[in-house]
């Protein structure tokens, strides 16, 4: 079946770093990609997606780029804030309003 | 507009009582989710509405678990005989799911409902 798998955490970083959270996916099919964001006591947001190979989707700074060859779809920001501190979860569902299957989820904590 | 509600936010509840749990869709949604988020599980599909039927639910854990879905919006997942390894948060999601729009597949969450059997 389908399976996303994401990079172990928890991740620590200073304000100011480089971010990339990997994700990897298997899947039949051309998958629909998602990146979902958990902040400290709140419910899930999408943070952005791609529906197509080559695709880039970006919100907030962050980017993740949908690569086929590959089947990997990593988080990625020039310069994270300590704001970014949350829980972030890859997903992938199949075309045709399908259920989402997420990775483990890995938590970012920034520190000042 | 009003994105995806859950009620109650929290239930706590005895071993072996009934719960029912309601999830309202963003309006205008025709596909609905429900996921459970837990320590040592993720986040787990549980099931999934098209209109008022359920083409998927292969994620209900046992026979304890149902939904429905009325009037091809509101839902309530109902735990029968709750167990301590039921709790979890357990969160709705909602989708267009039409043909045709762009963002069909993109699934939008409520805050979920946290529940704790005790």
């Amino acid at each position: 079946g389908d399976s996303v798998t994401q990079m172990e955490g928890p991740v620590t970083l200073s304000e100011e770093a480089c971010l990339t959270i990997n994700c990897t996916y298997t899947a039949t099919g051309y998958p629909s990609l998602f990146w979902y964001v958990q902040y400290p006591g709140e419910g899930l947001q999408l943070l952005l997606k791609a529906t197509k190979a080559d695709d880039k989707g970006s919100n907030k700074g962050f980017e993740a780029t949908y690569r086929k060859e590959t089947t990997s779809f990593h988080l990625e920001k020039g310069s994270v804030q300590v704001s970014d501190s949350a829980v972030y979860f890859c997903a992938l569902s199949g075309k045709g309003a399908q259920k989402l299957v997420f990775g483990q989820g890995t938590r970012l904590t920034i520190n000042p | 507009g009003a994105g995806v509600s859950q009620s109650p936010s929290n239930k706590v509840t005895e071993k072996g009582k009934d719960v029912e749990l309601r999830c309202d869709p963003i309006s205008g949604h025709t596909a609905l989710y429900w996921y459970r988020q837990s320590l040592g599980q993720g986040l787990e599909f549980l099931i999934y509405f098209q209109g008022n039927s359920a083409p998927d639910k292969s994620g209900l854990p046992s026979d304890r678990f149902s939904a429905e879905r009325t009037g091809g919006s509101v839902s309530t997942l109902t735990i029968q005989r709750t167990q301590q390894e039921d709790s979890a948060v357990y969160l709705c999601a909602s989708s267009p799911g039409r043909r045709g729009l762009a963002d069909r597949d993109t699934q939008y969450f409520g805050p979920g409902t946290r529940l704790t059997v005790l």
